[in-house]
């Protein structure tokens, strides 16, 4: 079992619709959580940091629910820019970073 | 400012052959990385450095090698080659304390025959 899944989609979602990943680990003692956004073929970038009490930064919303080991991000008003693979991280106690496979997300005009 | 930059971004081997990937960032990060990516798999961790002359194992190191000679630089090699190490080649570093916020470079895709 991978210690960080997704569901790897695609997405197909019309520019301003509302769209929700979520992502499970399986390592309890993982003590931060990620995610970053990957543009087909090229570099991952940070996209944004994952609390317990919620995260939100423009149309972003990051969650994590501990209890039930997953993590959400939800985006608003979609944009044609936001297309992209979006990869759902965990650091545990080593301090490595452990990626999930990514989530695609196509927005449609 | 180039941040993390890679040579080459393109390679071609055949079963067998040798190669080094170069990393260089002009950030003054301590902490360098070596990730595979493959389809389904996610990015895999294969060596790490957490300083210049100081290197550890990832989660998938065998069949590599690497060299962190200087701070800014951190190599990779590929000893004998063979079709497994077919991915998508990506370095990155991060200042130690902010370790979660990793510098990806543009990546090498190397296929091996």
């Amino acid at each position: 079992r991978k210690e960080v899944e997704q569901d790897p989609g695609p997405f197909n979602v019309p520019e301003g619709a509302t769209v929700a990943f979520n992502c499970t680990y399986s390592n309890s003692a993982s003590q931060s959580f990620f995610w970053y956004r990957q543009d087909c073929r090229k570099e991952p970038k940070l996209l944004m940091s994952v609390y317990s009490s919620g995260n939100e930064d423009g149309r972003f919303t990051a969650q994590l629910n501990r209890a039930s080991q997953y993590i959400s991000l939800l985006i608003r008003d979609s944009k044609l820019s936001d297309s992209a693979t979006y990869l759902c991280v965990s650091r545990g106690n080593t301090g490595k970073l452990i990626f999930g496979q990514g989530t695609t997300l196509q927005v449609k005009p | 400012n180039a941040g993390v930059t890679q040579t080459p971004k393109f390679r071609v081997l055949k079963t067998g052959q040798s190669m080094t990937l170069l990393c260089a960032q002009d950030m003054n990060h301590e902490y360098m990385y070596w990730y595979r990516q493959d389809p389904g798999m996610g990015l895999r961790l294969i060596h790490y450095s957490v300083g210049e002359g100081t290197t550890a194992k990832g989660e998938v190191p065998d069949g590599y090698n690497v060299s962190r000679l200087k701070k800014q630089n951190f190599l990779l090699g590929l000893e004998s080659a063979a079709p497994s190490q077919t991915s998508v080649y990506f370095c990155a570093s991060s200042y130690r304390d902010r370790a979660y916020e990793q510098y990806f470079g543009p990546g090498t895709r190397l296929t091996v025959t």
